[in-house]
């Protein structure tokens, strides 16, 4: 079963909008992490946001929040006020487990959205 | 931005050749990962290592070989390249593999395998 799951295929969002990329997860584990990482056409990975599964508020980021629904197992990234160059794929990433070198406790990604900003 | 470098950027081979990418950090982290990226997959893990000579299997494992004979160098090796490892990879590191610590990624390397 994918741990991560990125369903929507692509996203148009007009520029100064709002935005909302989808990601569930799957885990039994009761501590993880959960990342999103955007790729411009450049090809870098680029960090963008991270919730903890203990966390109490939802994360932030300057334009960046993490809708956090814990019971839904979903991480939805929100990007306020659009810019062109927010136009890129989009990672949500899932890291389980305490620290070592437990086989859960590696970052799994899933397999990307892309936003595309319009003028 | 964190001290990743890869080596090469993009490299074009032929099949049944070796080959060897190189990643090389000067932020002493302890961890360090290679992912390959293709469409409709997603970054996936090839091998990581927790120290040196401490390396571990990831998800596509079959085909790579790794080795880290010093903290700043973690190579990846293909022994005999093939057209489906033709790929982006991605080298990454952390100083540590809890919940919480996110990875710095290099620039990648885009490989072709013809």
């Amino acid at each position: 079963a994918q741990k991560i799951t990125q369903t929507q295929p692509g996203m148009f969002v007009q520029e100064k909008e709002a935005v909302t990329l989808d990601c569930t997860y799957d885990t039994s584990d009761p501590s993880y992490g959960l990342f999103w990482y955007k790729q411009p056409s450049s090809g870098e990975m680029i960090f963008l946001i991270y919730q903890g599964s203990y966390d109490q508020q939802n994360a932030t980021e300057g334009r960046y929040s993490l809708n956090f629904q814990k019971a839904r197992k979903s991480a939805n990234l929100v990007i306020s006020a659009s810019q062109l160059g927010d136009s890129a794929m989009y990672f949500c990433a899932m890291r389980e487990g305490l620290i070592g070198r437990g086989a859960n406790s590696k970052l799994t990604f899933g397999k990307g959205i892309t936003l595309s900003v319009r003028p | 931005d964190a001290g990743i470098t890869q080596s090469p950027r993009h490299k074009v081979t032929e099949t049944g050749t070796p080959v060897t990418l190189r990643c090389h950090q000067t932020e002493n982290h302890r961890y360090m990962y290679w992912y390959r990226q293709d469409p409709g997959h997603g970054l996936r893990l090839i091998h990581y290592s927790y120290g040196v000579k401490d390396t571990d299997k990831g998800e596509v494992s079959d085909g790579y070989s790794v080795s880290r004979s010093k903290t700043e160098d973690f190579l990846l090796t293909l022994e005999s390249a093939t057209s489906s490892q033709t790929s982006v990879y991605f080298c990454a590191i952390s100083e540590t593999m809890s919940p919480g610590e996110k990875l710095f990624f290099g620039s990648g390397t885009q490989l072709s395998v013809l």
